[in-house]
């Protein structure tokens, strides 16, 4: 079965400084992974996703993403954090399986990033 | 382009009611999906569509009921309201094919006294 565990349930660094959300996934199949990003009281908005084409992705805003299979991991990074990217991150994974319920996403428990000025 | 709507973003309602959580799409996304949110158990999956007419249960269905009779619209029906179903609900929707990634709405926070 699918799933996605973030390390970190919390992660706190300084205006300027690099992000750094980690995630491992476990798939038998080749995945399909996606961040996203939730603002307080927002609905969720796609980051970035991974679809087997490159292995680094580029998403919005200046995040990007490693696709590691050796290390099982999809961590999402950012040179310089701003205040705005002040939010709560979720790893996704695409429940792959011949009934995989429309394509069901399945969601780590989230990281909440926290940008100081 | 007003993309995914939902309404009402929030409410408030006694145990027993019957509650209706509206959802609009205007990309004529074949897929339509409802999640609730939960501290401690993030999105869990209540029920999905594939097209208008043809929708199954996820993994949260019981005490739900949806029906999708245009291609646009995905209601949410809570039959009897407990409050166990206090939550916030995300509808989200997504083209048909290998194009996996969904886009959500902005959420209906229901409270259930």
């Amino acid at each position: 079965a699918q799933s996605v565990t973030q390390l970190d349930s919390h992660v706190s660094v300084s205006e300027g400084t690099p992000v750094l959300l980690r995630c491992n996934y476990s798939s038998s199949y080749s995945p399909s992974l996606f961040w996203y990003v939730q603002h307080p009281n927002k609905g969720l908005q796609l980051l970035l996703k991974y679809t087997s084409a490159a292995t680094l992705v580029k998403g919005i805003n200046g995040f990007e993403a490693e696709f590691k299979k050796s290390e099982t991991s999809f961590h999402l990074t950012k040179p310089s954090a701003h205040m705005s990217d002040a939010a709560e991150y979720f790893c996704v994974v695409i429940a792959a399986s011949l009934y995989n319920q429309g394509g069901k996403l399945i969601f780590g428990q989230g990281t909440e990033l926290s940008v100081k000025p | 382009d007003a993309g995914i709507t939902q309404s009402p973003r929030y409410k408030i309602t006694e145990t027993g009611r019957q509650v209706t959580l509206m959802c609009h799409q205007t990309w004529s996304h074949s897929y339509m999906f409802w999640y609730r949110q939960d501290l401690g158990h993030g999105l869990r999956l209540i029920y999905y569509s594939a097209a208008a007419d043809i929708t199954d249960k996820g993994e949260v269905p019981d005490g739900y009921v949806v029906s999708r009779s245009k291609t646009e619209n995905f209601p949410l029906t809570l039959e009897s309201a407990t409050r166990s179903q206090t939550s916030v609900y995300f509808c989200a929707s997504r083209l048909a094919g290998l194009t996996y990634e969904q886009y959500f709405g902005p959420g209906t926070r229901l409270t259930v006294t």
